[in-house]
């Protein structure tokens, strides 16, 4: 099953409003990524937060992280058309384990951002 | 700067063929991995190697192949291919797989059709 799992699958907005997704995950993380995927295009990293950060901006980009949930937000401020994409998360596993050095992705949230 | 490249970017083949997808990086990163995305799968993590000469399974290996004599190469072969492995293939490489390096990045990806 997958580790991380975002919410919605798809989201709609208009331009210049607030996008909010979602990301829950099964088990213990070091750290937990964000991607993005333009159609038809391999993912780009967009941000990194360490299990041990609870918050983390870049530009228009806010990331929470809330462990005792195992949840994370990505929040996109003041949208454009450009940041129309599907958007992942990821997560990594603690040493120890087999999945060690392997990233999880989750199935990805549809983000449209009309003009 | 180059990046990470994959070739070929579309092919289409028949059912029983073998199949070989290259990944090339120019970074010299150690680590290097194989994904696959369908609808409703997200990425699904094939093969991942850490160095040359050193592979290890990931989540759907069966059916599929590496070789990573070079570090800055690592093919994945479909041995004999089916209507199932129809789908799209990314490539990755990360400098480290813990920490801030941990950062995965992808190539454009290959569309693989087997009729």
């Amino acid at each position: 099953s997958q580790q991380g799992e975002e919410d919605p699958q798809a989201l709609s907005i208009q331009e210049g409003e607030n996008a909010t997704m979602n990301c829950s995950y099964k088990t213990s993380i070091n750290n937990l990524q964000w991607y993005r995927q333009n159609s038809g295009r391999g993912l780009v990293h967009l941000i990194l937060i360490r299990s041990n950060e609870r918050e983390k901006h870049s530009g228009r980009l806010r990331v929470t992280l809330d462990t005792s949930k195992k949840s994370s937000s990505l929040l996109i401020t003041a949208s454009r058309a450009a940041d129309t994409a599907s958007y992942f998360c990821a997560t990594d596993a603690p040493a120890g384990g087999t999945s060690y050095g392997k990233l999880t992705f989750g199935q990805g949230t549809i983000l449209t951002v009309h003009p | 700067d180059a990046g990470i490249t994959q070739s070929p970017r579309y092919k289409i083949t028949e059912t029983g063929r073998q199949v070989t997808l290259m990944c090339h990086q120019t970074w010299s990163h150690s680590y290097m991995f194989w994904y696959r995305q369908d609808l409703g799968h997200g990425l699904r993590l094939i093969y991942y190697s850490a160095a040359a000469d050193i592979t290890d399974k990931g989540e759907v290996s069966d059916g599929y192949v590496v070789s990573r004599s070079k570090t800055e190469n690592f093919p994945l072969t479909l041995e004999s291919a089916t209507r199932s492995q129809t789908s799209v293939y990314f490539c990755a490489s990360s400098l480290r797989t813990s920490g801030r390096r941990q950062t995965q990045y992808f190539g454009p990806g290959t569309r693989l059709l087997v009729l």
